[in-house]
């Protein structure tokens, strides 16, 4: 929390559709991370990125795209080919390979 | 590989002391966390410890390391109705941009 902050807080997504999810921060940290959270689970990585315009797979990228224009952005979109995406999204930033801190999530649900 | 273990839930009376266990599977160079989540918010970095160390204490709460069994305790003193949350160990090899979560405690404090 504090310098990091994601948007929409709620998000409803119709069939077919593609949504893509923001994630800012001013903590001036290098790394970025996408986490998916599921009831009952832990949290699942998704992609995570280490500098500006470079970005890797995590467990579980199938359906999801990132992109890292700016070092303060790393917005995540939800793509038709994600076929169970309802679940609670959380992005993380770390500075190089130092603790993570999250950001308050953004939910996702599919009508 | 790494893996984390917790047990799933704890029961306490407002007042008592809290444990919370962890057990990882990684013997080198790491970093061990303890995250905090309420309902619907994102994770709170409560505290961490490096490998080398055995006890940290800050304000109420108490992180304990026993290397030889790799297994990591927090204790929360004087629970309150606001420790009410789930709580996510979590190890991290010194080196790597990415941690290994636990599925989470969800600490129950009832009057």
């Amino acid at each position: 929390d504090g310098g990091i902050t994601q948007s929409p807080k709620y998000l409803f997504r119709k069939e077919g559709q593609n949504v893509t999810l923001s994630c800012e921060q001013n903590l001036n940290h290098d790394a970025m991370y996408w986490y998916r959270q599921d009831p009952g689970q832990g949290l699942r990585l998704i992609y995570y990125s280490q500098i500006v315009n470079d970005f890797q797979k995590g467990d579980i990228a199938e359906g999801y795209s990132v992109s890292r224009e700016k070092k303060e952005s790393f917005p995540l979109t939800v793509t038709s080919a994600q076929k169970n995406p309802t679940a609670f999204y959380l992005c993380a930033t770390g500075a190089s390979t130092d603790t993570q801190y999250f950001g308050p999530g953004t939910r996702l649900t599919v009508l | 590989g790494e893996d984390v273990e917790q047990s799933l839930f704890l029961s306490v009376r407002e007042g008592d002391s809290s444990v919370i266990n962890c057990t990882y599977t990684d013997s080198s160079s790491t970093y061990l966390y303890w995250y905090k989540q309420e309902p619907g918010a994102g994770l709170q970095l409560l505290t961490y410890i490096f490998s080398n160390m055995d006890m940290k204490q800050d304000q109420r709460l108490t992180v304990l390391l026993n290397k030889k069994d790799k297994h990591l305790s927090l204790r929360i003193a004087d629970t309150q109705t606001g420790d009410s949350a789930i709580y996510f160990c979590a190890e991290k090899l010194r080196g790597s941009y990415i941690p290994t979560f636990g599925r989470g405690t969800s600490l129950i404090v009832h009057p």
